[in-house]
């Protein structure tokens, strides 16, 4: 089963409008992290947002917000205000168990969405 | 200013030759990765590096091999057993023992097939 599951491939938003970027996870951990990045044509991973399992109000980076719902394993992006800059791919990625001192927090990633921002 | 460097950032193989990626980074950190992406895909882990000498396998190690002599430095080579090595390669690290640190990413390096 896919950990990270990423259903839209492509998404279309007029510049100016709020967008929802969908993710939902699969874990049976109780501590995980969950983190979008945004990868432009040029190909570099830039970190957006960071939501925690046991945090309680919803993450937020300027025109970036995370909609939890820990019930439903899912974790959105949303983007206010859409600028044309925005238009990249999108990727989810879910980070299982806790993170001790010396140990490597790998992530699983999702297939990603590319988002494209119109005039 | 605080980054990883990755080299080359376009690399060309021929049958039957290794190469190596380079990847350095100046922020101190102590975990390094190696991901693949193919087109139009997520990342996969190829390998992983928790400490300086010592690094485990990812979920797509096979035809790849890393080494962790320096903090700051996690080369991956790979090798003629990788049939398939056209992808992007993207080099990683974090910090650890804080629990919402993500990982910072290197420019990559897109490796393709002579």
């Amino acid at each position: 089963a896919q950990k990270i599951t990423q259903t839209q491939p492509g998404m279309f938003v007029q510049e100016k409008e709020a967008v929802t970027l969908d993710c939902t996870y699969d874990t049976s951990d109780q501590s995980y992290g969950l983190f979008w990045y945004k990868q432009p044509s040029s190909g570099e991973m830039i970190f957006l947002i960071y939501q925690g399992s046991y945090d309680e109000q919803n993450a937020t980076e300027g025109r970036y917000s995370l909609n939890f719902q820990k019930a439903r394993k899912s974790a959105n992006l949303v983007i206010s205000a859409s600028q044309l800059g925005d238009s990249a791919m999108y990727f989810c990625a879910m980070r299982e168990g806790k993170s001790f001192a010396g140990t490597a927090s790998k992530l699983t990633f999702g297939t990603g969405t590319r988002l494209q921002v119109t005039l | 200013d605080g980054g990883i460097t990755q080299s080359p950032k376009y690399l060309f193989r021929k049958e039957g030759q290794n190469v190596t990626l380079s990847c350095e980074q100046n922020l101190n950190h102590d975990a390094m990765y190696w991901y693949r992406q193919d087109p139009g895909q997520g990342l996969r882990l190829i390998y992983y590096s928790q400490i300086v000498n010592d690094f485990q396998k990812g979920d797509i190690a096979e035809g790849y091999s890393v080494s962790r002599e320096k903090k700051e430095s996690f080369p991956l080579t790979v090798t003629s057993a990788q049939k398939n090595p056209t992808a992007f390669y993207l080099c990683a690290s974090s910090r650890e023992g804080a629990y919402n640190q993500p990982q910072h990413f290197g420019d990559g390096t897109r490796l393709s097939i002579l």
